[in-house]
Formats: structure tokens, sequence, C-alpha cells
């Protein structure tokens, strides 16, 4: 079946530095990808669509300058959390979407700490 | 906000019970999704029922659909310790792409 690859699936950085976090699609084409973010014991909340070749929609209340999506290929998509605070600690999760999977396929997930 | 709501927020059962969680949304949709989430992990999906479909069997889960209340139901049968985990809704909405997450139920079985 459909795989999505997501790197690292945890990291720490320091304060006011940049973290990307990478989602590639194995063995499948995927034009669209979700970005999702999820806090402690919260459901996932979706961040942005990312359509490749084209710029990212960012839902409501997402900062598009702080979260950096590029989906410059059919099988990679990244998101960089620039100048990262502790607030930005979260579980990140990116998802794509195929026919196979029921639609969608998750990575696996990156717990991102800013100490 | 877009998202639907679960209830209950948390349910604790024994070993052997039943677990019923509820999800309500907001929009149309093209069909509707269940996950698990064990603690801090991905995402495990475990059925999904189409919008003109009632109700949906796999293995202990049976899942229904009523589309002119907007809700739906997990129930898993017999259940087990290691049914423990987050249990999370989620609607493909007919006018998007997007997949949208309920607020989730924290389901504990104990021994």
């Amino acid at each position: 079946g459909a795989v999505v690859s997501q790197h690292p699936s945890w990291v720490i950085c320091k304060s006011g530095t940049s973290v990307k976090i990478e989602c590639r699609s194995l063995d499948f084409q995927a034009t669209t990808m979700f970005w999702y973010r999820q806090f402690p014991k919260q459901s996932l909340m979706l961040m942005a669509t990312s359509n490749e070749g084209s710029k990212a929609t960012y839902e409501q209340g997402v900062e598009k300058d702080k979260f950096l999506i590029n989906h410059a290929s059919l099988t990679l998509s990244t998101l960089t959390v620039t100048s990262a605070h502790p607030e930005d600690s979260s579980f990140y999760i990116c998802s794509a979407w195929t026919v196979a999977n029921y639609g969608y396929t998750f990575g696996s997930g990156t717990r991102l700490t800013v100490v | 906000s877009q998202q639907g709501e679960e209830d209950p927020q948390a349910l604790s059962i024994q070993e052997g019970e039943n677990a019923t969680m509820n999800c309500s949304y907001k929009t149309s949709i093209n069909n509707l999704q269940w996950y698990r989430q064990n603690s801090g992990r991905g995402l495990v999906h475990l059925i999904l029922i189409r919008s003109n479909e009632r109700e949906k069997h796999s293995g202990r889960l049976r899942v229904t659909l009523d589309t002119s209340k907007k809700s739906s139901s997990l129930l898993i049968t017999a259940s087990r310790a290691a049914d423990t985990a987050s249990y999370f809704c989620a609607t493909d909405a007919k006018d998007t792409d997007k997949l949208i997450f309920g607020t989730g139920t924290r389901l504990q079985v104990f021994p």
C-alpha cells in the first residue's frame, strides 16, 4: 500500500532556530499534502494544504511566514518552522491524498521540542 | 471552528465491556473515518463509512452514520486493555479535499 515517510520522528532545537520536517510519498505521487499540528491531549488541527508546484493554502490563524511549506515535487513536501519558540513545541504530522488507503495516507509524525 | 465534536472526551471501562464514542460534524461529507492514536504516536486507520452508508462493521468495530443529524458513532465491543488509546473521527467534506478531525475521545480500558 501507499506509504508516507516523515522525518525526523523527533527533534529538539533551540529557541530562535529553524527546523525542517520532510514528508515523502513512497511508490505514489502526491499532488496534495496536508500538514497537521497536535498539542498534547488535543486533536489534530489542519495547518495548511500543500499543492505541488503552487503556494500552500493556510488555515485561518496559521502564520504562513512562520510555517513555510514547500511542495516542489510530486513526492516531497517540507514544513519549516522558522524562528521556533517553545510554544511551537508540538506533534506535526503530514498526510498525502491518494486513491489507495482510504484516500489519506499519514506520516508517522514529528515531535518537535523547542528549548 | 471546522472541527467536529466528539463525546465523551474521556471514557474509562473494564475489559470486556463495550465502548461507544460519538462524533458530530458540521458540513456535508463524502465520507467519515475513524482513527486510533496511541499516546504520542501516529494514526491508525480503523474504518471508513461513506455518506450513503448507514452502518458498517469491521471485527469488533461497529460504525453508524446519520447524515440527517450529521453524527456518527463508533462502538468497540468486548474491549481489551490494548484498545486503550485516543479515537478520532475525521470527515472529508464535499466542497473541499480536506480531512477535518473531531476533538477525540480518550479511552482507557482497565484489565
